[in-house]
């Protein structure tokens, strides 16, 4: 079982629904992340957060918006997503973020596989 | 290189037998090197984190290693298992916290 849990494990929605992916790691890892990954592509880094702060925006379009409630949680809201969005979403945590003590290694959750009509 | 590339994008080993592969990756500002295992339907997991040129880590039957003045790492399975069928991502991260992933070796042991 994995230590980080997303919910849910699949979405569909249409291009004008508003939703929401949820990560959750009771771990205390201090970073987190969301990873967005197309078939047979590498996973591509979208948002970091370290200490409940965003610090990586990977220049995200606005139609996707984190949000870190707290240290176990975050969110990634959606709204007018394209079809071209349509992939696996992953979370991850790891202890510290990567340029602190020497890189940890990240936890994953399953990823949410969503589709956007 | 400016991105992470792995390969083979995918090899089949016979049961018993020994592989290995590649990871290349810029090296400049280089911080970190990850390799993680993603079987089917579950999430990757981390298998090593290396950040010092000339490391080995071993786990089991799988070990790595690291040069990271010509940018690559290579990964070795010994007496491959069907349980090691599986996508071998790697992963470089450089000093300001970003981690970039390569496409994956999907490796398939047969019996």
């Amino acid at each position: 079982d994995t230590e980080v849990t997303q919910t849910p494990k699949h979405l569909v929605m249409g291009m004008t629904n508003k939703k929401s992916l949820k990560c959750e790691q009771h771990m205390g890892h201090r970073a987190m992340y969301w990873y967005k990954q197309k078939a047979k592509k590498p996973p591509e880094l979208m948002f970091v957060y370290s200490y409940e702060k965003l610090s990586i925006n990977e220049s995200v379009p606005s139609r996707f918006s984190p949000e870190c409630p707290n240290s176990s949680l975050l969110n990634l809201h959606l709204h007018a997503l394209q079809p071209e969005d349509s992939a696996l979403y992953l979370c991850a945590s790891s202890q510290e973020s990567l340029g602190a003590l020497g890189g940890s290694p990240l936890h994953f959750g399953n990823g949410t596989r969503l589709t956007v009509t | 290189i400016l991105n992470v590339e792995q390969s083979p994008q995918s090899l089949h080993v016979q049961e018993g037998d020994s592989t290995n592969f590649t990871c290349s990756f810029p090296s400049s500002n280089f911080y970190a090197l990850h390799w993680y295992r993603w079987e089917t339907a579950k999430s990757p997991e981390a298998l090593f984190v290396m950040t010092l040129n000339g490391d080995e880590k071993k786990k089991g039957r799988i070990s790595a290693t690291l040069n990271t003045k010509e940018g690559y790492s290579y990964l070795y399975i010994k007496g491959s298992q069907p349980e090691d069928s599986a996508t071998y991502l790697c992963a470089s991260g450089n000093s300001w916290g970003k981690l970039q992933f390569g496409a994956g070796t999907q490796v398939v042991v047969t019996p």
